[in-house]
């Protein structure tokens, strides 16, 4: 079966540092990847998504870049956080046009 | 670009009635529309996904219909339980996802 990882669980960073979260998923072959943001009392915001390795495409312009040097592999980065990069961060896999799965996301505090 | 709108935003019933979910999007050459539930602090899990050739899928308690003329979607929770309690998104093409019906299940 496939699962998919996300680490770290919860991250405190002050304002100016670098950021790196990862996603790995297991059981599945060249997945389409994605990375999403939830901020407190809104919507799930697409940041990128990956068609394959280092395809990425960015959906809103912003100060985080992502990665994807494996097949299975997903990284979001950001050389200098700022506050307004604060949320709860969620990756997610799909097979073309099949259902997604989402990992269990990493909550990002910027202080 | 597809947008999601979820109606209502949040709702409280009590334990044992149905629950009806609405999602409506605006691109009708949706390829397939998915419900999901989160709970507090937690990633989303699928619940239904419907394939832009299918009417409806059902899975125990739970019934997803899909309306592509009218760009609409229902989720519709038979009985419903307190463990029902979450919140609901759906999302559409592109995956574009609704703000999400917050539900409350009342003992």
């Amino acid at each position: 079966s496939q699962t998919i990882h996300q680490w770290p669980a919860t991250l405190v960073q002050p304002v100016g540092s670098p950021l790196s979260l990862e996603c790995t998923v297991e059981g599945t072959s060249n997945p389409n990847l994605y990375w999403y943001r939830q901020a407190a009392g809104r919507g799930l915001q697409l940041l990128f998504y990956s068609v394959g390795i280092g395809q990425i495409s960015s959906e809103v312009p912003q100060n985080l870049s992502a990665s994807r040097p494996q097949d299975r592999q997903f990284i979001l980065s950001s050389k200098k956080l700022l506050l307004s990069d604060s949320g709860f961060y969620l990756c997610a896999w799909t097979e073309y046009r099949g259902t997604q799965y989402f990992g269990p996301g990493t909550r990002l505090t910027v202080l | 670009k597809q947008e999601v709108t979820q109606i209502p935003a949040a709702l409280s019933v009590p334990e044992g009635e149905n629950l009806v979910l609405n999602c409506s999007f605006t691109d009708s050459a949706i390829y397939n529309l998915q419900w999901f539930r989160q709970d507090p602090g937690k990633g989303l899990t699928s619940l239904l996904l419907i394939q832009s050739s299918q009417r409806e899928q059902t899975s125990g308690r739970l019934n997803a219909s899909l309306d592509k003329s009218s760009g609409r979607s229902t989720l519709y929770i038979a009985a419903s339980q307190p463990g029902d309690s979450a919140t609901y998104l759906c999302a559409g093409n592109r995956l574009a996802f609704g703000k999400g019906n917050q539900v409350v299940v009342i003992p």
